[in-house]
């Protein structure tokens, strides 16, 4: 079975630009997360998202925004890109909101 | 801030149990510990958790100490490819679900 996939795998922006980033869950997961992991730092926590709606939200600015579509995929969007947004961009499934959530192999975002 | 606690790295020989250990001591009694691994900035690899009792899978063991203060995982025969960063996680897993990282350990297996 497929895992949890995102695009684009790496991606160059430029400070001021927008970026979308996507992710589809493991087939039959109703729940996304996403987080945003520096070099050397752990992941940290920026949504999630179950049944479209938003059930948590990290402590980061309004430039960022998600949401989840009807077929569970979701978007992640940054805008008014700083260079601290360099980071790798982690998308995690899971059946329910409340089970175990498998990660995908994450999207690399370089703000130059 | 992290719920959880882990010394920055570690060393195991090819072979032998790597143990693993995590301080969770402010953990709430509804909060389970969740272990996962990362391999060259990929994507984190779930592992295992448990809530209270010990739990063991074809990946790892996780001992979970009576007071729930602390963990630890067992990798029963490392081997060169489990060389990641560990992280033990404290995890609510309810409606205003927030998962905190620590920064982890990172195991380097020697052959």
């Amino acid at each position: 079975d497929a895992g949890v996939t995102q695009s684009p795998t790496h991606l160059i922006k430029t400070r001021g630009q927008h970026v979308t980033l996507r992710c589809s869950p493991i087939s039959g997961h109703k729940s996304v997360s996403w987080y945003q992991q520096v070099l050397g730092q752990g992941p940290q926590f920026i949504f999630q998202y179950y049944e479209k709606e938003e059930r948590g939200r990290g402590n980061f600015p309004d430039r960022f925004s998600a949401r989840q579509f009807p077929n569970y995929s979701s978007e992640l969007n940054v805008n008014a890109l700083l260079l601290g947004d360099s980071a790798l961009y982690l998308c995690a499934s899971n059946l329910y909101a409340q089970e175990t959530q498998y990660f995908g192999p994450g999207t690399r975002l370089l703000v130059l | 801030d992290a719920k959880t606690t882990q010394p920055p790295s570690m060393d195991c020989a090819e072979g032998r149990a790597a143990n693993l250990p995590c301080n969770h001591s402010t953990i709430s009694g509804n909060e389970y510990v969740y272990w996962y691994r990362q391999i060259h900035s990929q994507g984190p690899q779930y592992i295992i958790h448990g809530l209270k009792n010990n739990e063991t899978n074809e990946m790892a063991s996780l001992i979970i100490t009576e007071d729930r203060k602390s963990s630890t995982l067992i990798l029963p025969h490392a081997t060169l490819r489990d060389t990641a960063v560990y992280y033990c996680i404290a995890d609510n897993a309810g409606n205003n679900r927030k998962l905190i990282w620590g920064l982890g350990t990172s195991l380097a297996v020697n052959p």
